[in-house]
Formats: structure tokens, C-alpha cells, sequence
């Protein structure tokens, strides 16, 4: 048990569509990550929030964004969905500057089918 | 750009036995951290071990240890008295010192057999 929590655990959309995915990271957490992983395939850093703001990216299109809360938990939003989107989203939780070392937290994911 | 390289797709075990699981990066940093990550069917990532570049010393976690080698900059698991419980996907993956973004390898399928 990590603490991250994800919803929804799985979803069905269009292509075209627009999804939103959230994630409420561990208590006392400030860093949320988001990452995409295709079937059979690892996972891939899309980006990352700290205190509300996006600090660093990977390649990934401007449809893709993100949000970070007060309260540390993230929201993951995809705008015209394409099949290729299809793939579990994971959400990543850490403390940037805390004694932890930086130890990272995974939520169980995001099932998501774009159909 | 850091890079994770996992030549292993799948590997198998018999219950009981040792298996060592190969991973290879490269990094134009002096300072890191590695990271072995297991993941089930439940699909919950869930961290196994990790070595701090700087530290000589290979990691150890009661069954699982690590073989770090700097310069060669290869980062292997070993996993002794394999259990059935262990079979999944393993992922290594790199993370600088000053960030949280891991970059992944692409996974190795650990089959025990009992």
C-alpha cells in the first residue's frame, strides 16, 4: 500500500475524445509524476508537477496537460484522443527536498482503451 | 538523454534457485540513482531495490541484491531462493540525483517455475 491513489481504474473512450485522470499522491508528498505505459512496453515520463507548477516534460504532444492542486494531488487531461493512447497511466508520487531520499510511490494506474 | 537497456525479455527460474536479471544504461552524470521495480499482473509498480551511484557498495534487500558496476554501467538483480511470488515484470530504471523522473528500461518477464 502506497498510498497513491488513482481513478478511474479503468475507462472506454472514443477517438477523439477527451479524458481526464486523477491522482491523489501520499500524504506529505509535493511531486507528482505522470507516465504512460503501452502493453508490453515501459513505461514512459510524460511530466511532472511540483507545487503546482509543470517541471519537466517528456515527448509528449501539447494535448496532453496537467494540473497539480493545492493539496498535491494531479490531474492528467488528454484532448483528441487517438488509439495510440491507449496504454495504463501511472501516477508517481515523491518529496522533493525531504529526507526520504526521493523514494518514489506508484498508484495501481489507470486502465485506459481508446476505441 | 539517459538511456535503459533490458536485453532479457523473459527470463525463467526454477522455484528455489538464482536468477540474475541484466540491466545497462547510459549517463553522462557522475551521480545517480538506480532502481529495480516489480511489477505483477495488479500492474502496481512496486520498488524492489535501489544503489546509489556513489556508493560502492552493492545494495541488498534479504533476497535480492544488486551487482553495480560504474564504469561498465551495468546494474544486474539477483534474485536467490526464487518464489513463485516472484514471478512478474521487472523494470530497471535510472533517475538523476537532483530530479524524481525515472527513465525506464523496457522490462524483463520473470517466469518461476515450480
Amino acid at each position: 500500500e502506497t498510498g497513491v491513489t488513482q481513478s478511474p481504474t479503468h475507462l472506454i473512450k472514443t477517438r477523439g475524445q477527451q479524458v481526464t485522470l486523477r491522482c491523489s499522491s501520499q500524504s506529505g508528498h509535493n511531486t507528482v509524476s505522470w507516465y504512460q505505459q503501452a502493453l508490453g512496453q515501459g513505461p514512459q515520463f510524460i511530466f511532472q508537477y511540483y507545487r503546482e507548477e509543470e517541471n519537466g516534460r517528456g515527448n509528449f504532444p501539447p494535448r496532453f496537460s496537467g494540473l497539480q492542486f493545492p493539496n498535491y494531488s494531479s490531474e492528467l487531461n488528454v484532448n483528441a484522443l487517438e488509439l495510440d493512447d491507449s496504454a495504463l497511466y501511472l501516477c508517481a508520487s515523491s518529496s522533493k527536498g525531504g529526507t526520504s531520499g526521493n523514494t518514489i510511490y506508484f498508484g495501481e494506474g489507470s486502465w485506459l482503451t481508446v476505441v | 538523454a539517459q538511456t535503459v537497456t533490458q536485453s532479457q525479455p523473459e527470463m525463467s527460474v526454477q522455484e528455489a534457485e538464482t536468477v540474475t536479471l541484466s540491466c545497462t544504461y547510459d549517463t553522462s552524470e557522475s551521480d545517480y540513482y538506480l532502481f529495480w521495480y516489480k511489477q505483477p499482473p495488479s500492474r502496481q509498480m512496486i520498488l524492489v531495490i535501489r544503489q546509489e551511484a556513489y556508493k560502492q557498495q552493492n545494495a541488498t534487500e534479504n533476497r535480492f541484491s544488486v551487482n553495480f558496476q560504474k564504469a561498465a554501467k551495468s546494474f544486474s538483480l539477483k534474485i536467490s531462493d526464487s518464489q513463485l511470488g516472484d514471478a512478474a515484470m521487472y523494470f530497471c530504471a535510472y533517475r538523476e540525483t537532483s530530479g524524481s523522473r525515472l527513465t525506464f528500461g523496457e522490462g524483463t518477464q520473470l517466469t518461476v517455475n515450480p
